[in-house]
């Protein structure tokens, strides 16, 4: 079956423009996550989907960056106003159900956002 | 390994050994352990998981260890081979409200697989 999808795969911007990244989860994930991954670096928590309920939006580095999703399906990561620390690989995860319920995490392979 | 700074730790073991990665992970809560692979330009993909009322669990030539007593996670890898270098990351997932942030992901240790 398929996977995680993300588009674009890369996406290099101008300081101080608007981008907008998509993530496609697993069909029937209720669960949908974003995470950034700096160069050599860990996964960074952005924002939590779960069914119908308010995201968690917690991590969230600022008011730039915003995220939505309609229902259950298709998700957009917008980042506003781009910066240069901004450049990272940003990755999307889907689970069946809710991280509290420790559903496995499938991720997609991620957009390479540059910042010039 | 143990993350420092910026820089992942890279541990290099020769085709054909064992490799063992650790981590080390936060919250004594946390009751449910994942191993994740990322190869170079991929996302994370799941090794093999764990449960804490587990110690021990085994997969294709994959082995995962729990002490729970030190908070200590660790993988081990038989018969290391050339595609098994990649960046391994430990998550672990504490109970609680419904929130994004009950996995925790490690730094990732980098393997380096020589010839």
């Amino acid at each position: 079956g398929a996977g995680v999808s993300q588009s674009p795969s890369n996406k290099v911007t101008e300081k101080g423009k608007d981008v907008e990244l998509r993530c496609d989860p697993i069909s029937g994930h209720t669960a949908l996550y974003w995470y950034r991954q700096r160069l050599g670096q860990g996964l960074e928590f952005l924002i939590y989907f779960q069914g119908n309920s308010a995201p968690d939006k917690s991590g969230l580095p600022s008011d730039r960056f915003s995220a939505e999703r309609t229902g259950e399906s298709v998700s957009t990561l917008t980042i506003q106003r781009t910066q240069q620390e901004d450049s990272a690989v940003y990755l999307c995860a889907s689970s069946l159900g809710p991280a509290a319920a420790s559903y496995e995490q499938y991720f997609g392979p991620g957009t390479r956002l540059t910042v010039t | 390994g143990e993350s420092v700074g910026l820089h992942l730790p890279t541990l290099s073991v020769q085709e054909g050994d064992n490799s063992i990665i650790n981590c080390a992970y936060s919250n004594s809560a946390s009751d449910y352990f994942i191993w994740y692979k990322q190869e170079s330009g991929k996302g994370p993909q799941f090794i093999i998981d764990i449960r804490s009322n587990m110690d021990k669990r085994q997969g294709q030539r994959v082995t995962v260890l729990l002490n729970k007593t030190v908070k200590h996670l660790s993988l081990q890898i038989a018969a290391t081979q050339p595609g098994d270098s990649a960046v391994y990351f430990c998550a672990e997932n504490a109970p609680g409200e419904n929130y994004g942030q009950n996995f925790v992901f490690g730094p990732g240790t980098r393997l380096s697989v020589l010839p």
